[in-house]
């Protein structure tokens, strides 16, 4: 159950779009459409604002988006703002019945 | 509302035991599978275990197979994770998160404030 793999860092001024990018493998990013992105602010829980590839929960703005193509998936973050500075994590459900997070993306907001 | 809270966390010895609760409210807890994620401080997520909302099936992650346990009470709408055989690398915050409804793909969709565990002699 290796980590999904994830840039240390992205960033971007406000206004701007930035993308992160998750690589995985056959095993689990490209052989289901079960990625997620999570959000994390500092000494905050994780928040949800991606699942199943493509899919915003009710509350997430429509600045979020995503997309998978092989065994990697990416968030777009368009109209980039200020509170958007946080810690970013994709998972994706696994051929064993399991979850794997990547090891996280860190958005500076400049 | 949904509303996870986690206790039971604390510093434990290398080889110890510790139990973690996760208390949940403002939902039908007894219809949904329930995760246990951790992260060592300034880390990455790691998934770590997953049991069915009838707690008919669990999932581990490799590095806790075999030593965590995930159980439920659902009459007390009350998550569980028994730890033993604890060791350095297990310490972490602690996090419970319901499963989305509807995704079969383990989906966190609420999380708790999580649960510092420190395993230190």
């Amino acid at each position: 159950q290796s980590a999904l793999t994830q840039p240390a860092s992205v960033s971007g001024s406000p206004g701007q779009s930035i993308t992160i990018s998750c690589t995985g493998t056959s095993s689990d990013v490209g052989a289901f459409n079960y990625v997620s992105w999570y959000q994390q602010h500092p000494d905050k829980a994780p928040k949800l604002m991606i699942y199943e590839v493509s899919n915003r929960p009710s509350g997430v703005p429509d600045r979020f988006s995503g997309s998978k193509s092989g065994n990697t998936a990416s968030l777009t973050i368009s109209g980039l703002r200020a509170e958007d500075e946080a810690d970013y994590y994709c998972s994706s459900y696994t051929s064993s019945t399991t979850l794997v997070f990547g090891g996280g993306t860190k958005l500076t907001v400049l | 509302q949904v509303h996870l809270v986690e206790s039971g966390g604390g510093v434990v010895q290398p080889g110890r035991s510790l139990r973690l609760s996760c208390a949940a409210s403002g939902f039908t807890f007894s219809t949904y599978n329930m995760h246990w994620v951790r992260q060592a401080l300034g880390k990455g997520l790691e998934w770590v275990a997953v049991i069915r909302f009838d707690g008919s099936n669990e999932y581990y992650a490799d590095s806790v197979k075999g030593r965590f346990t995930v159980s439920r009470d659902n009459s007390k709408n009350t998550l569980y994770l028994q730890m033993n055989s604890l060791r350095a690398e297990d310490t972490a915050v602690y996090y419970c998160a319901r499963d989305k409804e509807g995704s079969s793909g383990w989906v966190g969709d609420y999380w708790g404030q999580g649960t510092l565990v420190t395993v230190s002699s």
